[in-house]
């Protein structure tokens, strides 16, 4: 079956635009969560939603980030004024159930802020 | 708090030969414990994960971890390392779903292994 899927796969942006990204999850899966992964870096958590609701957002750096996931479905990662230091690959990952399932993630959007 | 160390940026194997990668942890509670590895311009890709029962988990393409709760540790491990096994791994780990804990994962900052053939 589908996997979960991310679009775009690159965003260019200038420094203190506006970037939506997008993220289709696996159909069925409940939870959904994003990761920003840097260079040379490991994922690093932002946050996890369980059916509609952020069931936790303490991984969001700062209020210029925010995550809506409005059916508990698809999920927009939305970064307003971004800065240069924004620029990262966002994963987006699915899991069946919150509780055990393990995380299948999508091929990320690479986004640049110059 | 939650974290994963992962001590080699890089470990070198040649094609046949077993393979080792590390991973220790720290995290309060039994751990839950997962591999995942990370191919050039593709998402992270599941391998296994260690949630309770036998130390030894078998996963997909081969590899195996061991569990060992002493030493907390999670090392991945493979008999016979072939070149398609060139990738970056990375070792994660989140506290098991009760008392209020969340589900989020936490990485370690990843391992190349470059298998020469």
């Amino acid at each position: 079956g589908a996997g979960v899927s991310q679009t775009p796969s690159n965003k260019v942006t200038e420094k203190g635009k506006y970037v939506e990204l997008r993220c289709d999850p696996i159909s069925g899966h409940t939870a959904l969560y994003w990761y920003r992964q840097s260079l040379g870096q490991g994922p690093e958590f932002l946050i996890y939603f369980q059916g509609t609701g952020a069931a936790d957002d303490s991984g969001l750096p700062n209020d210029r980030f925010f995550a809506v996931r409005p059916e508990g479905s698809v999920s927009t990662l939305k970064i307003q004024r971004t800065e240069r230091g924004d620029s990262a690959v966002y994963l987006c990952a699915s899991s069946l159930t919150s509780r055990e399932g393990e995380q299948y993630f999508g091929p990320g959007t690479r986004l640049t802020v110059t | 708090a939650q974290s994963v160390a992962q001590p080699e940026d890089q470990v070198n194997v040649a094609e046949g030969n077993p393979l080792t990668v590390k991973c220790t942890y720290s995290v309060s509670g039994n751990p839950y414990l997962f591999w995942y590895v990370q191919y050039p311009n593709r998402g992270l890709q599941f391998l296994l994960k260690y949630i309770t029962g036998d130390n030894l988990v078998k996963g997909s393409y081969g590899f195996e971890a061991e569990f060992n709760k002493s030493q907390t540790s999670f090392h991945l491990k493979k008999p016979s390392a072939l070149v398609s096994d060139s990738a970056l791994y990375f070792c994660a780990v989140r506290r098991p779903p009760y008392g209020g804990a969340t589900n989020k994962l936490i990485f370690g900052t990843g391992t190349l292994l470059a298998v020469q053939p």
